[in-house]
């Protein structure tokens, strides 16, 4: 019953270091998902992937790199941490695309509060 | 480009009230409107998931409804409670193939 785990949850870095957040799932969905939640703003796509091997932008990707080598794990990585990059990571996953006309729910993991010094 | 629009950004009623939270969005061609939960520290719980096709679903307390043509959808509570107190967030998926989230209205009901 684990759904979308997250890791880490908390992550302090320096300006330009590096690091990567681990996104698991295990209800077999195609579609994986990276937002960022900043104060007073709603959730901003960084990137998608639609299959196993398959990335794709979404509307804030730059500054960050996604590798999605195995259907159940979808990884975010930054290369050189700025400041503007302090932000409540989320990860989701869904069944099948947002643009599809069946029921898509979307489900969430808990979160990694990122902060950049 | 999708743009989705929560007002109030807070709302305080007491107990036992039903209350009504405001979506609006601007690409009237979307597929799905999704209406979600978020507790403090925690992540999103889909609450309810209307399809561009139907007007309205509900689940318990909550109803939500949506209409297309003036691109606007409701999420309706049925007699509130304290453990209703959460960040409520609706999203719409439009032609961009991607959910847009608005920023969500911070609800807190009143023992």
């Amino acid at each position: 019953n684990a759904g979308v785990t997250q890791t880490p949850k908390f992550r302090v870095l320096k300006t330009g270091q590096s690091m990567t957040l681990l996104c698991a799932q295990d209800m077999n969905h195609e579609y994986m998902y990276w937002y960022r939640q900043d104060p007073g703003m709603g959730l901003r796509l960084i990137h998608y992937s639609v299959g196993e091997g398959t990335t794709a932008k979404g509307e804030v990707p730059d500054g960050y790199n996604v590798s999605r080598l195995k259907k159940q794990n979808f990884l975010l990585g930054l290369e050189s941490a700025a400041p503007s990059q302090t932000s409540v990571y989320f990860c989701a996953s869904s069944r099948m695309g947002q643009a599809t006309s069946g029921a898509n729910v979307l489900t969430f993991g808990a979160g990694s509060r990122l902060t950049v010094l | 480009k999708q743009e989705v629009t929560q007002i109030p950004a807070a709302l305080s009623v007491p107990e036992g009230e039903n209350l009504v939270l405001n979506c609006s969005f601007t690409d009237s061609a979307i597929y799905n409107l999704q209406w979600f939960r978020q507790d403090p520290g925690k992540g999103l719980t889909s609450l309810l998931l209307i399809q561009s096709s139907q007007r309205e679903q509900t689940s318990g307390r909550l109803n939500a409804s949506l209409d297309k043509s003036s691109g606007r959808s409701t999420l309706y509570i049925a007699a509130s409670q304290p453990g209703d107190s959460a960040t409520y967030l609706c999203a719409a998926s439009g032609s961009a193939r991607q959910l847009t989230f608005g920023s969500g209205t911070q609800l807190t009901v009143l023992p």
